[in-house]
């Protein structure tokens, strides 16, 4: 399977504790982006890597939240002193473009 | 702000009642409008593009059209496998891409 692989799929923590989630995009793909989806939600976006250049970052990614795109590959979700509130489906997607995006399983964060 | 908006919220079929799912959206600076479905727990899954009005596009039971403030999605005769939540997402000239927050399908045998 060749599309865009996410680890882990699921992550349990307590409140405070770090986390950091993975992403492998599509292996021509050199557009990859982060997104967030809570229940009844659509995804909501957080962050766009072009290559290995950070390119945007949403207003609501708070300074708790760092991403990483190391030699333009796998991407990297890090979330510090996690809250309740950031119980969530953390969604990456990738493209070749700069339009169709084609997404990951996602990593369902649960914080106690 | 750009918005976009799905409608309804949910719906129940029987197999094989055709209905169609709407998408609203700010219609200054759009370059492109997707939907795509996603199965409870799992990543949403691409079905189409369209970037102008008149433009239409068909997979299996699914057609998607384009006018100039909301897409479509016609689903004909649907089956039970076709139960999932439809996503529409708007993509703008600012790169920004602004997802609905889903219409969730139900048919029911």
């Amino acid at each position: 399977d060749t599309g865009v692989s996410q680890d882990p799929r699921h992550k349990i923590t307590k409140r405070g504790q770090n986390v950091t989630f993975r992403c492998d995009p599509i292996s021509e793909h050199n557009r990859l982006y982060w997104y967030r989806q809570t229940l009844g939600q659509g995804p909501e976006f957080l962050t766009y890597f072009q290559n290995e250049a950070q390119l945007e970052k949403s207003r609501l990614l708070s300074d708790r939240f760092s991403a990483e795109r190391p030699k333009g590959s796998f991407s990297t979700l890090e979330i510090q002193r996690t809250e309740q509130g950031d119980s969530a489906m953390y969604l990456c997607a990738s493209s070749s473009s700069i339009d169709t995006q084609y997404f990951g399983p996602g990593t369902r964060l649960t914080v106690l | 702000e750009d918005q976009v908006t799905q409608s309804p919220e949910a719906l129940r079929l029987q197999e094989g009642e055709s209905s169609s799912l709407n998408c609203s959206y700010t219609v200054s600076g759009l370059r492109g409008l997707f939907w795509y479905r996603q199965d409870p727990g799992k990543g949403p899954e691409f079905l189409f593009t369209l970037y102008s009005a008149g433009e239409e596009k068909e997979k299996e039971r699914l057609k998607a059209t384009l006018t100039k403030k909301e897409s479509f999605l016609h689903i004909t005769a649907p089956k039970p496998e076709d139960s999932a939540t439809y996503l529409c997402a708007a993509l703008y000239n600012n790169n920004d891409m602004r997802f609905g927050a889903g219409t969730r399908l139900t048919v029911k045998p």
